[in-house]
């Protein structure tokens, strides 16, 4: 089974520079995450997708991150005008919910490689 | 505020040496709590626990949940150096929201 791709793996920027990540979960599941993990602490949800629509977002930075899934497959996330405290690893993981009643129930998420950016 | 905090932050021990890391969690809606290994690169599943006192085991690695205590342990019997990682610990909550601890980082020194 294919796992979670990212790219790309690396990217330097400069600070107000903009920067586009992409992930492609794994063939079937539903959700998928974004993470943002800053040296030395636990990875950080900034957004929650379920399908094509956004389950949880209470936690992205909405005046210079954004993050879409427009086909309910991949997924881009962008930072636009990028700070220096944005130099983190993102992260990106999908799950395949199942659940009775029509709700989703937790799964196990996959990760991706992540991508590390740093902003200068 | 939903928190999970985990303890020791770091562990140096020899190899052969068993270890038990800790994670608390205050989580409204509690669902399941994971353990994951993080090495170089992304956070790799290990345990998932949704009951109370059920060990999950793994060769080595085993982990226990206890609900009235908020808690947790990952133990890890006769470390390999290969051990060395970042063991995180989240927490989910019904509405599929997973909250992370900062870590425990382990180090097996040969």
């Amino acid at each position: 089974e294919a796992g979670v791709a990212q790219s790309p793996r690396y990217k330097i920027i400069e600070k107000r520079q903009s920067v586009a990540f992409w992930c492609n979960p794994i063939s079937g599941h539903a959700t998928l995450y974004w993470y943002q993990q800053i040296l030395g602490q636990g990875p950080k949800l900034l957004i929650q997708f379920q399908n094509n629509g956004v389950v949880d977002d209470s936690q992205l930075p909405k005046d210079r991150f954004s993050a879409e899934r427009l086909k309910g497959v991949d997924s881009t996330l962008k930072i636009q005008p990028a700070k220096l405290e944005d130099s983190a690893v993102y992260l990106c993981a999908s799950s395949f919910p199942h659940g009775t009643s029509g709700l989703p129930s937790y799964n196990e998420q996959f990760f991706g490689p992540g991508t590390r950016l740093t902003v200068l | 505020e939903d928190k999970v905090v985990q303890s020791p932050l770091s562990l140096v021990v020899h190899e052969g040496d068993t270890v038990t890391l800790n994670c608390s969690y205050e989580v409204t809606n509690f669902r399941s709590l994971l353990w994951y290994k993080q090495e170089k690169k992304a956070p790799t599943f290990l345990f998932m626990l949704t009951s109370s006192g059920i060990e999950k085991k793994s060769g080595r690695l085993s982990s226990i949940l206890d609900k009235k205590e908020l808690s947790s342990i990952l133990n890890i019997t006769a470390t390999q150096t290969g051990d060395s990682a970042i063991y995180l610990c989240a927490v989910g909550d019904t509405g599929n929201q997973f909250y992370f601890g900062t870590g425990t980082s382990l180090t097996v020194i040969p």
